[in-house]
């Protein structure tokens, strides 16, 4: 089963709009939510992480919004670039134990 | 990145062989991990490694086994491949002195036919 839920798996935008993924998690001991961006031949990188001590997180035109009660979080990217197409993949951590979950990815296509 | 380097880069094999993978690190992380990416499944971990003298079971070890030969050096070995193991396959690091960010290697994709 899958702790931490991804959606939607694809996502095509026009470039300049909102591109918006959305993860749920289940376990409420999760306090480290990390976001991957991983483009075609490539291993996953960092792109921006979360703790559950801020609602909000922004770097650049990436937006982290975080909400504990609903056990939800979203990745924002403002003015999408066709250079941010790529797969993305939220994650959950417990900080004591350092292992990241996964959430299924999201393969964003920005359009032109 | 380049400082955590898988081989192969791709591999075809066949039912039945035992298949060995390698990831090398030259970043001076401590921990090092094994992972399987599959469409629509995103990452799961098969196997960790905190130091050395320290391997751990991720969600899905059956049918996989490691071995840390160093610190820089975390192979993952499948001793008898089956076709549901055809994946791409992913070896990452981090240090535990410094945070929890993950650097992933490039992959190597793996065809059991």
């Amino acid at each position: 089963q899958q702790q931490v839920k991804q959606s939607p798996q694809s996502l095509i935008v026009q470039k300049g709009g909102i591109s918006i993924i959305n993860c749920a998690y289940e376990n409420t001991a999760f306090d480290y939510f990390p976001w991957y961006q991983q483009f075609p031949g490539k291993g996953p990188a960092l792109l921006i992480a979360i703790r559950p001590d801020v609602s909000e997180k922004k770097e650049g035109r990436f937006t982290i919004s975080f909400n504990k009660s609903a056990k939800q979080f979203s990745l924002h990217i403002m003015d999408s670039q066709p250079g941010d197409s790529a797969t993305y993949f939220c994650a959950a951590s417990i900080t004591a134990g350092n292992m990241l979950t996964f959430g299924g990815g999201t393969r964003l296509m920005v359009k032109p | 990145d380049a400082d955590v380097t898988q081989t192969p880069r791709n591999r075809i094999t066949k039912t039945g062989k035992r298949i060995m993978l390698e990831c090398s690190q030259t970043k001076g992380h401590d921990r090092m991990y094994w992972y399987r990416q599959d469409p629509g499944l995103g990452l799961q971990l098969i196997y960790y490694s905190f130091d050395v003298k320290d391997i751990n079971k991720g969600e899905i070890s059956d049918g996989y086994s490691v071995s840390r030969q160093a610190q820089a050096k975390f192979s993952l070995s499948l001793e008898s491949a089956i076709p549901n193991q055809t994946a791409l396959y992913f070896c990452a690091t981090s240090d535990s002195r410094t945070g929890f960010e993950q650097f992933f290697g490039p992959g190597t994709r793996l065809t059991v036919l």
